[in-house]
């Protein structure tokens, strides 16, 4: 069981906007700057989406998008496209361990 | 261009042990945190180690503690994973990755497939 909360799945139509959700608690994801998302697609390596809540590294679509409020972080991913069909995967730092925690993924699906 | 390529994966009876090495290129490696985080086919993803540029700060996760151990050369910009005692439950894609210093991974290797199997 994953320390953080991830729908499995979530689904849109191209041109569309999804939200993934990430639940954690005050720990991690609520009590720290520090959440993480990461896209893959399959049999590829992780691509740093979002760190540090809403800030995207050079080369992101700005399509893609980061929040948080409470314990709950989310990704959002707007004017959807075929090629954002990955897995997406959130990360936090937590004062519980000393290394991060992940989601256990959610897999979108463009229709 | 930052790259970095693992290698060393491969099959191993449980019980056994092996080296993982990541190669780093196009950054000054030895100004970085180095992270290891493997994915079990078809899981999520999972940290498994860090070190510090310098070696000051070395973190395992609970589950291979004691069995694996970190290490780096920035002489030769070279990281490392000694896997000992290795369990069926260590299978996994493993995969280097550069910290970006707000505890998330910037970039990352391609992956090597460590299976543990008798």
């Amino acid at each position: 069981q994953s320390a953080l909360t991830q729908p499995a799945s979530v689904s849109g139509s191209p041109g569309q906007s999804i939200t993934i959700s990430c639940t954690g608690t005050s720990s991690d994801v609520g009590g720290y700057k520090y959440v993480s998302w990461y896209q893959q697609h399959p049999g590829k390596a992780p691509k740093l989406m979002i760190y540090e809540v809403s800030n995207r590294p050079s080369g992101v679509s700005n399509r893609f998008s980061g929040s948080k409020s409470g314990n709950t972080a989310s990704l959002t991913i707007s004017g959807l496209q075929a090629e954002d069909e990955a897995d997406y995967y959130c990360s936090s730092y937590t004062s519980r361990s000393t290394l991060g925690v992940f989601g256990g993924g959610t897999k979108l699906t463009v229709l | 261009e930052v790259q970095l390529v693992e290698s060393g994966g491969g099959l191993v009876k449980p019980g056994g042990s092996l080296r993982l090495s990541c190669a780093a290129s196009g950054f000054t490696f030895s100004s970085y945190t180095m992270n290891w985080l493997r994915q079990a086919p078809g899981k999520g993803l999972e940290w498994v180690s860090s070190i510090s540029s310098s070696r000051t700060y070395i973190y395992y996760a609970d589950s291979v503690k004691g069995r694996f151990t970190i290490s780096r050369d920035n002489a030769n910009s070279s990281l490392y994973l000694q896997m000992n005692s290795l369990r069926a439950e260590d299978t996994a894609v493993y995969y280097c990755a550069r910290d970006s210093g707000s505890w998330s991974s910037d970039y990352w290797g391609q992956g090597t497939l460590v299976t543990v199997s008798s």
